[in-house]
């Protein structure tokens, strides 16, 4: 099973809808990375948190440590969202510590 | 500019070759991974290094050796190439908590 949980695998989107795609985490976390990949490409480090909200343009995310779950926001989405999202936690406390990783979301927003 | 290199970005080989994917980071970063990337199952690591002169295994080590001579470099090796091993391949960085990615090598093994 899986330490790192994400929801839904695929998603496809009309260009401006509001996307949500989820992270559930069975592990003690210190932060948590949701990350990006275009087809073919390298992957990019959107978002660390470790509590609360983060926002930049479109893109929002949040986390409750509590309830083990973060969630990536997209508002009016574009079609160069397209992309697979991923989301990976560093367990336990120290930062030597590896990632876990989510199976990742592939995106597709149509125009 | 700052950051993970990688190379190369493709490569193809034949079953029983051997070959080096370099990783580079100036950052001055302690944890460097390698990862590989397959279809249906995310990112699974390969070894990690907490520093210069050690290394440690990951979930799927075998077939691959690592070795970190140097705080910048963290190259893996495949000794003899096996068509098991066509994946993408991602060096990755990290400090506190922050991590940065190569561009990936995208490997073929016939």
């Amino acid at each position: 099973k899986n330490e790192v949980e994400q929801s839904p695998q695929n998603l496809t989107a009309q260009e401006g809808e509001f996307i949500t795609i989820n992270c559930s985490y069975s592990v003690g976390i210190s932060a948590l990375h949701w990350l990006q990949q275009h087809p073919g490409g390298g992957i990019v480090s959107l978002f660390m948190l470790s509590s609360g909200k983060k926002k930049h343009g479109r893109l929002i995310a949040t986390i409750n440590i509590q309830e083990k779950h973060s969630s990536l926001h997209i508002t009016a989405s574009h079609p160069r969202d397209s992309a697979v999202y991923i989301c990976a936690a560093p367990p336990g406390e120290t930062s030597g510590s590896r990632l876990t990783f989510g199976e990742g979301t592939q995106l597709t927003v149509n125009p | 500019n700052a950051g993970v290199t990688q190379t190369p970005k493709f490569q193809v080989l034949k079953t029983g070759q051997s070959m080096t994917l370099q990783c580079a980071q100036d950052m001055n970063h302690e944890y460097m991974s390698w990862y590989r990337q397959d279809p249906g199952m995310g990112l699974r690591l390969i070894h990690y290094s907490v520093g210069a002169g050690i290394t440690d295994q990951g979930e799927v080590p075998n077939g691959y050796n690592v070795s970190r001579s140097t705080t910048e470099d963290f190259p893996l090796r495949l000794l003899s190439a096996a068509p098991s091993q066509t994946s993408v391949y991602f060096c990755a960085s990290r400090h506190n908590a922050e991590a940065f990615f190569g561009q990936g090598t995208r490997l073929t093994v016939v």
